[in-house]
C-alpha cells in the first residue's frame, strides 16, 4: 500500500512565524503535491514537483515556497505565517499519469 | 484554476437507500477519480477511471467515465452508516494537472 505521511496532524503558530510542513512518501513516486482545503472551496493546488529539485507553481502559490531535496520528501514552507493561511494542508503523491494518493492532512491554525 | 461542478452539495439519506452524485466539466479529462474523505483525514481513493465509457465497480460503489470525457458519476448502493463523509471527484488533464470538485457531503441516517 502507498503510504504518504505528514509530519504533524495539528499545528498552531503565531503570525509572522516561519512554518515547515513535511511530507514523505514511500513508493518512489515522481510527482508530489501540496494542496490547501477550505470549506466551500475544495482542494486548491499550491505547488507541485515532478522531480527532485523541480517545482511548479499551482493555483495559489503566494505566501508559500517548497523544497524537494530528495525524491521521497516534499516540504511546504510558509515564510511568514498569516491568519489567512489557517487551513487544512494536504500532501499527495502520484506515480506518473495516474491517481494521486493523499496524506492524512495537517490542520494549521495561525493566531 | 479550474474547478469541476459537483452535485449535489449535500445529501441526507436513510440507511439502505442508493446514492448518486456526479461531476461535470467544460474540459475533456484523461482520467476521472473519486475520493472519500472522513472528518479530519485526507481523501482516500475509491475508484479510478481511465477510458471514456468505462464503468467500474468497487464493492457497493460504481462509477462511470462519461462518453464525452467531460463528466463522471458515482453510485453507492444500499448505503450504510460508515458511508458518511465527503466525496470528491477529480479529473486529470495531463501529468500533475488534477482538478477537484467541491465535494458532496453524505449523511446516512440509521
Amino acid at each position: 500500500d502507498v503510504k504518504v505521511t505528514q509530519s504533524s496532524r495539528y499545528l498552531v503558530k503565531r503570525t509572522g512565524e516561519k512554518v515547515f510542513l513535511e511530507c514523505v512518501q514511500d513508493m518512489d513516486h515522481e510527482n508530489m503535491f501540496w494542496y490547501r482545503q477550505d470549506p466551500g472551496l475544495g482542494l486548491r493546488l499550491i505547488y507541485f514537483s515532478y522531480d527532485v529539485k523541480m517545482k511548479e507553481k499551482g493555483d495559489i502559490p503566494e505566501g508559500y515556497s517548497v523544497s524537494r531535496e530528495k525524491k521521497e520528501r516534499f516540504s511546504l514552507i510558509l515564510e511568514s505565517a498569516s491568519t489567512n493561511q489557517t487551513s487544512m494542508y494536504l500532501c499527495a503523491s502520484s506515480p506518473g499519469q495516474w491517481e494521486q494518493f493523499f496524506g492524512p492532512g495537517t490542520r494549521l491554525t495561525v493566531l | 484554476g479550474q474547478q469541476l461542478n459537483q452535485s449535489p452539495q449535500s445529501m441526507f439519506i436513510q440507511e439502505g437507500e442508493d446514492v448518486s452524485m456526479n461531476c461535470t466539466s467544460s474540459s475533456i479529462f484523461n482520467t476521472w477519480l473519486w475520493y472519500k474523505q472522513d472528518p479530519g483525514e485526507g481523501p482516500v481513493l475509491l475508484i479510478a477511471l481511465y477510458k471514456a465509457g468505462e464503468l467500474t465497480s468497487n464493492g457497493r460503489l460504481t462509477a462511470q467515465f462519461g462518453i464525452t470525457r467531460k463528466d463522471s458519476f458515482l453510485n453507492i448502493s444500499a448505503s450504510i452508516p460508515s458511508d458518511v463523509g465527503i466525496y470528491f471527484c477529480a479529473g486529470q488533464l495531463r501529468r500533475a494537472q488534477f482538478y477537484f470538485g467541491t465535494g458532496t457531503s453524505l449523511t446516512v441516517i440509521p
